[in-house]
């Protein structure tokens, strides 16, 4: 079974508006990690947000905050007022395990076009 | 640098050939990891070393390919007898892992495009 799966093959938006990108989970470890990245067509990974299993708020950054349902395995990355370098494509990936002695399994990623 | 520097930024070689991917992570970060980006797809995990422990390197895709990490510090992932399905960007990204929490996010560089004619 997939780990991690984004199955929205590609998102519009039009700025100033917000947006959801869907990402679930498969995992029998209490503890875990969930991260958002970003990858702009300049190709650099960007690290954006992080939610902890135990974390007992939903993680927020700036305009990127993260809707963790724990019961649903779904960690989807929500960005606010949408600007037009949100364009890129976002990828969610967990580590299984307490700490941070492990590896990050990627999603697929999800495309995002921000329209003007 | 302050970054994680790979090197080179591109190579072309030809079927058959081996290759060389240097990865020099950020000065500190005990962890480091090797992912392979095909064209428009998701990251794939090659192989993650931290510290001294052995490296886990189940996502290597066949004998072909190796890593080595010398002295806890530079990468080098190697690729014997090259394929065309090996064309991709191949990514080195390190973590500062440590017994007092904190996210371990990884740093990424900015990859080695690899394109074998």
């Amino acid at each position: 079974a997939q780990k991690i799966t984004q199955t929205q093959p590609g998102m519009f938006v039009q700025e100033k508006e917000a947006v959801t990108l869907d990402c679930t989970y498969d995992t029998s470890d209490p503890s875990y990690g969930l991260f958002w990245y970003k990858q702009p067509s300049s190709g650099e990974m960007i690290f954006l947000i992080y939610q902890g299993s135990y974390d007992q708020q939903n993680a927020t950054e700036g305009r990127y905050s993260l809707n963790f349902q724990k019961a649903r395995k779904s960690a989807n990355l929500v960005i606010s007022a949408s600007q037009l370098g949100d364009s890129a494509m976002y990828f969610c990936a967990m580590r299984e395990g307490a700490g941070a002695n492990s590896k990050l399994t990627f999603g697929k990623g999800i495309t995002l076009s921000v329209r003007p | 640098g302050a970054g994680v520097s790979q090197s080179p930024s591109n190579k072309v070689t030809e079927k058959g050939k081996d290759v060389e991917l240097r990865c020099d992570p950020i000065s500190g970060h005990t962890a480091l990891y090797w992912y392979r980006q095909s064209l428009g797809q998701g990251l794939e995990f090659l192989i993650y070393f931290q510290g001294n422990s052995a490296p886990d390197k189940s996502g290597l895709p066949s004998d072909r390919f190796s890593a080595e990490r010398t002295g806890g510090s530079v990468s080098t992932l190697t690729i014997q007898r090259t394929q065309q399905e090996d064309s991709a960007v191949y990514l080195c990204a390190s973590s500062l892992v440590t017994s007092g929490g904190g996210t371990g996010e990884l740093f990424f560089g900015e990859g080695s495009r690899l394109t074998v004619l």
